[in-house]
């Protein structure tokens, strides 16, 4: 009973280039959020993506971030020309489709250590 | 603008003894909360939820109490175990699906 996977689990990049970090939500799971954890700060949502839709991407910085979460395959996180501030976990979440009321727990996955050099 | 608010960076608690965790939030349209324990280099582990409808929620050792009117809510762990020893970390919602965390509480569960 696999959980919520991220892969890598650590990525290093220089300045300028590209990082694309990919999470798989649990079985059965169809909705996936993104978080951003910059050291001895808590979690900041970042994106919300159901199936092939961007439901709330308001925590995402305007520029050089994007998002998917494509009908076939994992959400990718992908953020272009990396800079040294973007060096944080990334963590990803998923929850359950369809309840009424109530809270979605989110389930997190492992999350990714990204470093910018 | 922190919207939510654990204003404790730690605590220590002795084994056996109470631990409670507390939290604060500025949203009145909040009525989700969710509590979250986080290890180093893990993600967070799902807790315990409410919902605005309650004042109180019990599972197993963990209990979370919410005061809507204060805008409060805290978590209660009896009796602390070393294993319970993490960051633990509320988090709140008005639509149930896009929360918002606070900063973290390390609790320190001492022998």
């Amino acid at each position: 009973n696999a959980g919520v996977m991220q892969n890598p689990r650590h990525l290093v990049r220089r300045r300028g280039q590209e990082a694309r970090l990919r999470c798989s939500p649990m079985k059965g799971h169809s909705h996936v959020y993104w978080y951003r954890q910059l050291p001895e700060e808590g979690l900041k949502f970042m994106v919300y993506l159901q199936k092939e839709n961007i439901i709330d991407e308001s925590g995402m910085p305007k520029e050089r971030f994007s998002a998917e979460f494509p009908k076939e395959g994992p959400s990718i996180l992908r953020i272009q020309q990396v800079v040294r501030g973007d060096s944080a976990a990334y963590f990803c979440a998923s929850s359950p489709p369809g309840k009424t009321g109530g809270a979605y727990e989110q389930y997190f996955g492992p999350g990714t250590r990204l470093t910018v050099t | 603008d922190q919207q939510v608010k654990q204003n404790s960076p730690s605590l220590s608690v002795q084994e056996g003894r109470i631990s409670i965790l507390n939290c604060d939030y500025t949203n009145s349209m909040f009525d989700y909360f969710l509590w979250y324990k986080k290890y180093p280099a893990e993600g967070p582990t799902f807790l315990i939820s409410i919902s605005s409808i309650k004042d109180k929620n019990e599972d197993g050792r963990f209990t979370v109490f919410l005061n809507k009117s204060a805008k409060h809510l805290s978590l209660h762990i009896v009796p602390s175990q070393p294993g319970d020893s993490a960051v633990y970390f509320c988090a709140a919602s008005d639509t149930g699906q896009n929360f918002v965390f606070g900063p973290g509480t390390r609790l320190s569960v001492l022998p």
